[in-house]
């Protein structure tokens, strides 16, 4: 079965200090990588996307992550996190046939003072 | 440009009833996708629905259905309530498939009592 394993459930870390979430996903021919962030009480917001092509991917608020291929995974980076960074984060991989996304269990990134 | 609205936001209903959950997508997108999101379980894929057709279906029991209308929106049902369907259930909107990325609502939080 297609997987998403979050290697972490929380992540503390001090404000302006650069952070690393951690992805791995089961390997797969082809595969259609994400990340994204809940706010508490909110919805899932798209961080950015790994479709093919270049393999570090820029995406929204200054994160950006990194395919790895032979490695199987999708790390999510922030050179200098902000207080507001404070949320969950969620990995996702798309499912081969069909729109399904399959999704990590998440990592609980906490910014401190 | 309005996002994917899901109503009603809060929902609290008795074991063994039923309850319908609605979502209206971003305007001009076609798939819609249902997720639900519990402590223990996290985030699990309920179903999709492409141009009124379901596309693609989770391993849900029965009890979980769904439909989308000739305008896109979409409402799941969900029939003899069991405790262990309090979530928070998760709209998705797409153009397409999942090389558009899917933007995700805000979410219904069901509580069943």
């Amino acid at each position: 079965a297609q997987s998403v394993t979050q290697l972490d459930s929380q992540v503390p870390v001090f404000e302006e200090a650069p952070v690393e979430l951690r992805c791995n996903y089961s390997s797969s021919v082809s595969v259609y990588l994400f990340w994204y962030v809940q706010y508490p009480n909110q919805g899932l917001q798209l961080l950015l996307k790994y479709l093919s092509g270049s393999t570090l991917v820029k995406g929204i608020n200054g994160f950006e992550a990194e395919f790895n291929k032979s490695q199987t995974s999708f790390h999510l980076r922030k050179p200098s996190v902000h207080i507001s960074d404070t949320a969950e984060y969620f990995c996702a991989r798309g499912s081969g046939g069909g729109n399904k996304l399959t999704f990590g269990t998440g990592t609980q990134l906490k910014v401190e003072l | 440009k309005a996002g994917v609205t899901q109503t009603p936001r809060y929902l609290i209903k008795t074991r063994g009833q039923q309850v319908t959950l609605s979502c209206s997508p971003i305007s001009g997108h076609r798939s819609v996708s249902w997720y639900q999101q519990t402590p223990g379980q996290g985030l699990q894929f309920l179903f999709e629905y492409f141009s009124e057709t379901q596309r693609n279906k989770g391993n849900f029991p029965g009890r979980f259905s769904g439909r989308q209308f000739s305008n896109s929106r979409s409402e799941m049902n969900v029939s003899t309530l069991e405790l262990g369907d309090s979530a928070l259930y998760l709209c998705a909107s797409s153009l397409g498939d999942l090389s558009y990325g899917y933007t995700f609502g805000s979410g219904t939080r069901l509580t069943v009592v």
